[in-house]
């Protein structure tokens, strides 16, 4: 069955550094997702991506979060200058997208946790 | 007032139980209902998609009322294989998820 992949699982790094986090995202899929989950809280919406653009992004994505498609299968998430606040596991997913809807199902990768010094 | 309000529990219960978990949403304009599980620090996976007129797979019974905004998810015949966290999720026009807090069920044996 296919599944979302991410890279790395656990990504350890100091106040104040840049950290790209990694997804594939299932093959034939058109939507492209970041969500975070706070140790301890509920899953949050970051951002969505379609047709190599963000479709819709929270309040949360702010200047210091940008999304890449760079190639045809990778989905990066990157964070300029990391804050403490920002340690959270960080989740990738992806829908397949019919008729130009997106509310059709999400999977999630397995996640990468983000640990910020 | 949160978008999706669950009971957070803990629900402990022994197996074979009958369980019912029940979720309100505040956007009236949500066009998707799902219940996701997730286990420990695992991504959330999706359970079942959630209809008006109600669905069924295997155990696992879900119900939409939308004029009352209401979400409940039914477990027949509990395994300890269910303990895990239940989230609640709605889908706005668009393409985000909301998800509640979660539910925890502990099924013991």
């Amino acid at each position: 069955e296919p599944e979302v992949t991410q890279t790395p699982s656990h990504q350890v790094t100091q106040m104040g550094q840049e950290v790209i986090l990694r997804c594939v995202p299932i093959s034939n899929h058109l939507y492209f997702y970041w969500y975070r989950q706070i140790l301890g809280q509920k899953v949050e919406f970051l951002v969505s991506f379609y047709n190599n653009e963000i479709s819709e992004k929270s309040e949360i994505f702010d200047d210091q979060f940008s999304v890449e498609r760079p190639d045809g299968s990778n989905f990066t998430l990157k964070i300029r200058s990391t804050k403490l606040e920002d340690s959270a596991m960080y989740f990738c997913a992806s829908s397949h997208g019919t008729s130009g809807s997106s509310t059709d199902t999400q999977y999630f990768g397995p996640g990468t946790r983000l640990t910020v010094l | 007032r949160k978008e999706v309000e669950q009971d957070p529990g803990p629900f402990n219960v022994p197996e074979g139980a009958t369980v019912a978990f029940n979720c309100t949403y505040s956007n009236s304009a949500s066009q998707s209902f799902f219940w996701y599980r997730q286990d420990c620090r695992k991504e959330p996976k999706l359970l079942m998609s959630v209809y008006s007129s109600g669905n069924e797979d295997g155990r696992f019974t879900a119900q939409l009322n939308r004029a009352s905004q209401y979400i409940s998810l039914l477990i027949r015949d509990s395994k300890l294989s269910d303990s895990a966290t239940y989230l609640c999720v709605a889908g706005p026009r668009g393409n985000k998820l909301v998800f509640g807090a979660g539910t925890i069920l502990r099924v013991k044996s």
